[in-house]
């Protein structure tokens, strides 16, 4: 059972250029989020979806895109990478709202030059 | 506004040292979770409670819903506990987000 898969773990883009975070979950979670970590601001929500085909902006959604195809997949879009997108990005998955157990990928450490 | 207060934001003990990290919320909620994040590394969720109190090792977390309070013990500290912790409150369903609102974390560190 892997749990949240969660890749690169680390990446160097230049400004201006697109890349994708990927998730997947093995577990059929409904729930899937992207968050991103900043240093004194706690984990912010990027994009989440409550189920397959079925997305929506979170706290900061700017400049991010995401889809979710299937219920395993979860990838976060970055259209044109800008330095104030230099963060540590976190997907995360749980069964369903409420009182259920939340699993996070390893985390993906992002530095835009 | 701050939905979500954790104390103290930073904390440095003594091996064996009892510790409490307290975390204060002002939105309803169905249930808290308390998280575990070390230096460079993923996050582990560490608890999941609704109400009263659990237990898992040297590790307890208390919640008391009607005060909007939980806490987060560990007894016999040990150097390997050092890491961020992270209260999460999770709201009802509904309301919009994926009901999922986090503190700024705890950062502790025990000096052996």
């Amino acid at each position: 059972n892997a749990g949240v898969t969660q890749t690169p773990k680390f990446q160097v883009l230049k400004t201006g250029q697109s890349m994708t975070l990927q998730c997947a979950q093995d577990m059929n979670h409904e729930y899937m989020s992207w968050y991103r970590q900043d240093p004194g601001m706690g984990l912010r929500l990027i994009h989440y979806s409550v189920g397959a085909g079925i997305t929506d902006q979170g706290e900061v959604p700017n400049g991010y895109n995401v889809s979710r195809s299937t219920t395993e997949d979860f990838p976060l879009r970055l259209l044109s990478a800008a330095p104030s997108q230099t963060s540590v990005y976190f997907c995360a998955s749980r069964k369903a709202a409420g009182g259920n157990t939340i699993y996070f990928g390893e985390g993906s450490w992002l530095t835009v030059v | 506004k701050n939905e979500v207060e954790q104390s103290p934001q930073n904390l440095t003990a003594q091996e064996g040292e009892f510790i409490t990290i307290n975390c204060s919320y002002s939105v309803g909620i169905s249930a808290l979770h308390w998280l575990q994040q070390h230096p460079g590394g993923g996050i582990v969720s560490l608890f999941m409670l609704s109400s009263g109190k659990k237990k898992h090792g040297r590790l307890i977390a208390t919640i008391n819903i009607q005060e909007k309070h939980s806490s987060l013990h560990i007894t016999a500290s040990h150097p390997r506990d050092s890491a961020v912790y992270i209260c999460a409150p999770t709201r009802h369903s509904g309301g919009g987000a994926d009901g999922l609102t986090f503190g700024k974390g705890t950062h502790l560190i025990i000096q052996p």
